[in-house]
């Protein structure tokens, strides 16, 4: 089993950049896809970028992905914050090896 | 319209049963794994369970293994969520959703809420 640990919150202003992380506690980051929802308040989760660095359609392009072997971590990066960008992101990925799917614990997004 | 829709959750005695069902609709529901996600009041997203496009394989977290049982009618295009010995901490709004290489779907959830 592996466990995916993100801040639990980061703040930024409007058009500025921010970066979240997802670090995993065993096994490498890179063997298997990192995927990240965003989700606000009352609704369900939408997903922003899934195996790793690909974007759903209709998910702006200032919204990327990437992994880091060397931290073995994944990052979710926003660019040209907007209000609208205020929400709840989650970093998922399987774990073959027990059949299961493992969330990070979420990071709350503030953009003031 | 692709869509997930939860029912079935409500209140219920520690120790007790829910049965949560997930019906889909606007996709070959069929073809699809399908998962159930919690989320306690104010916490973070927790896989529970999954099956597989024929129900004949299903996995579950260890938090709910043995109490919780996952089936699905590919006639109905439902998915089930048997939970039973409930506990407190099983109190949360569940959501399903559809694996398509990512979680692309899912429904509104609904709250299961364990209390005495």
């Amino acid at each position: 089993n592996f466990m995916l640990t993100q801040p639990h919150s980061v703040s930024e202003s409007p058009g500025k950049t921010v970066t979240i992380s997802c670090t995993r506690s065993s096994g490498s980051i890179a063997s298997t896809y990192v995927q990240w929802y965003q989700q606000r308040p009352g609704s369900a989760p939408t997903a922003v970028i899934y195996e790793s660095d690909r974007r759903p359609s209709g998910v702006p392009d200032r919204f990327s992905g990437s992994i880091d072997s060397s931290s073995n971590s994944a990052s979710l990066t926003i660019s040209g914050l907007k209000t609208e960008d205020e929400a709840d992101y989650y970093c998922q990925s399987s774990d073959f090896n027990n059949h299961a799917e493992v969330f990070g614990g979420g990071t709350e997004l503030t953009v003031l | 319209e692709v869509q997930l829709v939860e029912s079935g959750g409500g209140l219920v005695q520690p120790g007790g049963s829910l049965t949560l069902s997930c019906a889909a609709s606007g996709f070959t529901f069929s073809s699809h794994w399908i998962h159930w996600v919690r989320q306690a009041p104010g916490k973070g997203l927790v896989w529970v369970s999954r099956i597989n496009s024929d129900g004949r394989s299903t996995s579950y977290a260890a938090s709910v293994k043995g109490r919780f049982t996952i089936t699905r009618d590919n006639a109905k295009n439902t998915v089930y969520l048997q939970m039973k010995n409930l506990r407190v901490e099983d109190t949360a709004v569940y959501f399903c959703a559809r694996l398509s290489g990512f979680f692309d779907i899912w429904g509104q959830g609904t709250m299961a809420i364990v209390s005495s």
